[in-house]
């Protein structure tokens, strides 16, 4: 079993709508949850973070956690085509690592 | 303020052959980090130094070695090049433990 897994998609959602990427991890001692975005031949870019259970908005961007369920999501309100890129989940055990998941590719139709 | 800086951009190396890959940043951080993205399987840790003058082993070290040169700089050596080194290479630095990283633009090896 992967760290971390994600749907590797491509997930396509209609401009305008909200996109909902889903990600799942096994070690229950994780701490820290991250995505990061990744336009394609760039490099990765932090999104958000977040640490406890719940809700966390930035923008049009929201990170959900639920640590007794072992997952994190993101969501994408108000999906652009700027917004197409591939979005990578990331999970810290509270030592010096992260562990990725393969990322999921996100695609807005016009 | 250039954040994550490193070189080359591109590199192609024939099997055998050695060479270093450059980091640096400007940021202040205590920790830094090699990552190698392959097609389908995510980023993967190869070495990360947590502090000036440590290195550990990541998920994927074997035919690499490191070198924290300096609090700003991070090498990333590959003695003996294969064909499955064939990756783009990234470099992250962070505060530190478990913070947030930072990427730099990547380098491009194509090993023949």
């Amino acid at each position: 079993q992967k760290e971390v897994e994600q749907n590797s998609g491509p997930l396509s959602v209609p401009e305008g709508a909200i996109a909902s990427l889903n990600c799942t991890y096994s070690d229950r001692g994780s701490q820290s949850f991250f995505w990061y975005r990744q336009y394609s031949g760039k490099s990765p870019e932090l999104i958000m973070f977040i640490y406890s259970n719940g809700d966390k908005e930035d923008g049009r961007f929201t990170a959900q956690l639920n640590k007794a369920s072992q997952y994190v999501s993101l969501l994408i309100r108000d999906s652009q085509p700027s917004d197409s890129a591939t979005y990578l989940c990331a999970v810290n055990r509270n030592d010096y690592k992260l562990s990725f998941g393969a990322g999921t590719t996100v695609t807005v139709r016009a | 303020n250039a954040g994550v800086t490193q070189t080359p951009k591109f590199q192609v190396l024939k099997t055998g052959q050695s060479m270093t890959l450059q980091c640096a940043q400007d940021m202040n951080h205590n920790s830094m980090y090699w990552y190698r993205q392959d097609p389908g399987m995510g980023l993967r840790l190869i070495y990360y130094s947590a502090s000036e003058g440590t290195t550990d082993k990541g998920e994927v070290p074997n035919g690499y070695n490191v070198s924290r040169l300096n609090k700003r700089e991070f090498s990333l050596r590959l003695e003996s090049a294969a064909p499955s080194q064939t990756s783009v290479y990234f470099c992250a630095s962070g505060p530190s433990g478990p913070d947030t990283q930072y990427f730099g633009p990547g380098t491009r090896l194509t090993v023949l």
